[in-house]
């Protein structure tokens, strides 16, 4: 199975802040790569699949980004409702697995 | 688009559960759908897959032999038959759509979701 890793852990972060969130996995691949967004006591939501395709919809600060096998994503300009835990996915092989998350919080 | 679970419940370790998803708003039969669990507190985990006319059908490691996805299209509703399950089984269980919209392919990133049923296993 594809492990997948993701940095930081957490972070805290104020409104406006640039954030960016890594995801690596335990074997390279193309860009399969997908990324959720998941706020308390919700079902998570796509925002990007393909590495950078972002949803219909999605706020275009948020971007993705592949650079070898590290896989980015970045808001550009946090806003409040953006604070929540981030989840990579990768989609190459099954089983279809998922990063341990990356949850920002408030500064 | 409209996915609902049901049939989460409290089960002892070794018993059965079926979950249901009833879908709507969309044509049911023309997507690959996909399980995903969530342990309390935890991180997303996918569970499984099947395929738009349910011939394929894909599981992780921990439920194979123990768990069966399966789709009725003609009720546009989706289950997961669980079986001999165990502590760690405990979870809420999303049922999601495939974001590709197209015949035997299951692409993997899921743009739809449930609200999810919660199973625990106590004794």
């Amino acid at each position: 199975d594809i492990r997948m890793t993701q940095s930081p852990t957490s972070l805290s972060a104020s409104v406006g802040d640039r954030v960016t969130i890594t995801c690596r996995a335990s074997q390279s691949f193309s860009n399969c790569l997908n990324w959720y967004q998941q706020k308390v006591g919700m079902a998570p939501k796509l925002l990007i699949y393909a590495a950078s395709t972002s949803l219909s919809g999605v706020p275009s600060r948020f971007s993705g980004t592949v650079s070898g096998t590290d896989f980015t994503l970045t808001i550009s300009s946090l806003e409040p409702e953006d604070f929540a835990t981030y989840f990579c996915q990768q989609s190459c092989t099954t089983p279809f697995t998922f990063g341990p998350g990356t949850t920002v919080d408030v500064k | 688009v409209q996915l609902v679970e049901s049939g989460g419940d409290v089960v002892q370790p070794g018993k059965s559960l079926r979950l249901s998803c009833a879908a709507s708003g969309f044509t049911f039969s023309n997507y690959a759908m996909h399980w995903v669990r969530q342990a309390p507190g935890k991180g997303l985990e996918w569970v499984a897959a099947i395929y738009d006319d349910g011939t394929h059908k894909f599981y992780t490691d921990s439920v194979k032999g123990r768990f069966t996805i399966s789709r009725d299209n003609s009720k546009n509703t989706l289950y997961l038959q669980m079986n001999s399950l165990r502590v760690e089984d405990r979870a809420i269980y999303y049922c999601a759509r495939d974001l590709t919209l197209a015949r035997g392919v299951i692409s993997g990133p899921v743009d739809y979701w449930g609200q999810g049923s919660l199973v625990t296993v106590s004794s």
